[in-house]
């Protein structure tokens, strides 16, 4: 079963700088995505930014970027000049793709709270 | 606009009660979701469809029971035999294969 871990569950960021969230996860599949979500304190749950496995290429979403390392199965999300708005709870998500084109749910790891500090 | 809509905000629930939360969507998307979370937990998935008429069941779906009799909505029934269902309910939607999108979220809370 594939299972995903964030081992840090609180971080804390000064306002402008940079911090790096950590997750890694588990799996016996070689195409599958990946995913970093959004949960401030209204808890909508916001899609941060999306990469496929398949993709050599770290995924950038202006401040948002990641360093995924496949043979590692580790999937960091860093966030540049960070902002009071980034605040929030942050979760990462797997997602295998099945040859067959078939639907697979959604694994989430436990979350990361993150505080920004002015 | 498109969205996700869930109903009602805040819900509570004496014990023995059914209880049905509400999620309908305007962006067709084939694909929908129910999600639990708990305080220091992740998301759990409760029940997922992929098309009208047909769901399946996720990782934590005892107490639980859904229908999909419209590709937009996608209700979620507590019945009394979930044991413990004060918690934070999430739907989700999207199309198949790729990320799925959220709605604003379901407090339950059991009186």
């Amino acid at each position: 079963a594939q299972t995903v871990t964030q081992s840090q569950p609180e971080m804390s960021v000064q306002e402008a700088e940079t911090v790096t969230l950590s997750c890694t996860y588990d799996t016996s599949e070689s195409d599958y995505y990946l995913f970093w979500y959004k949960q401030p304190p209204s808890r909508q749950m916001i899609l941060v930014i999306r990469q496929e496995a398949y993709k050599q290429q770290n995924a950038t979403e202006n401040r948002f970027s990641v360093n995924f390392q496949k043979a590692a199965k580790s999937f960091s999300l860093k966030i540049s000049d960070s902002q009071l708005g980034d605040a929030a709870m942050y979760f990462c998500a797997y997602k295998w793709v099945p040859y067959t084109g078939a639907n697979s749910k959604l694994t989430f790891g436990k979350g990361i709270t993150l505080s920004v500090r002015p | 606009d498109g969205g996700i809509t869930q109903s009602p905000k805040y819900l509570f629930r004496k014990e023995g009660q059914n209880v049905t939360l509400s999620c309908e969507q305007n962006l067709n998307h084939d694909a929908m979701y129910w999600y639990r979370q708990d305080p220091g937990q992740g998301l759990r998935l409760i029940y997922y469809s992929q098309i009208v008429n047909d769901f399946q069941k996720g990782d934590i779906a005892e107490g639980y029971s859904v229908s999909r009799e419209k590709k937009e909505s996608f209700p979620l029934t507590v019945t009394s035999a979930q044991k413990n269902p004060t918690a934070f309910y999430l739907c989700a939607s999207s199309i198949l294969d790729y990320e799925q999108f959220f709605g604003p979220g379901t407090r339950l809370t059991v009186l």
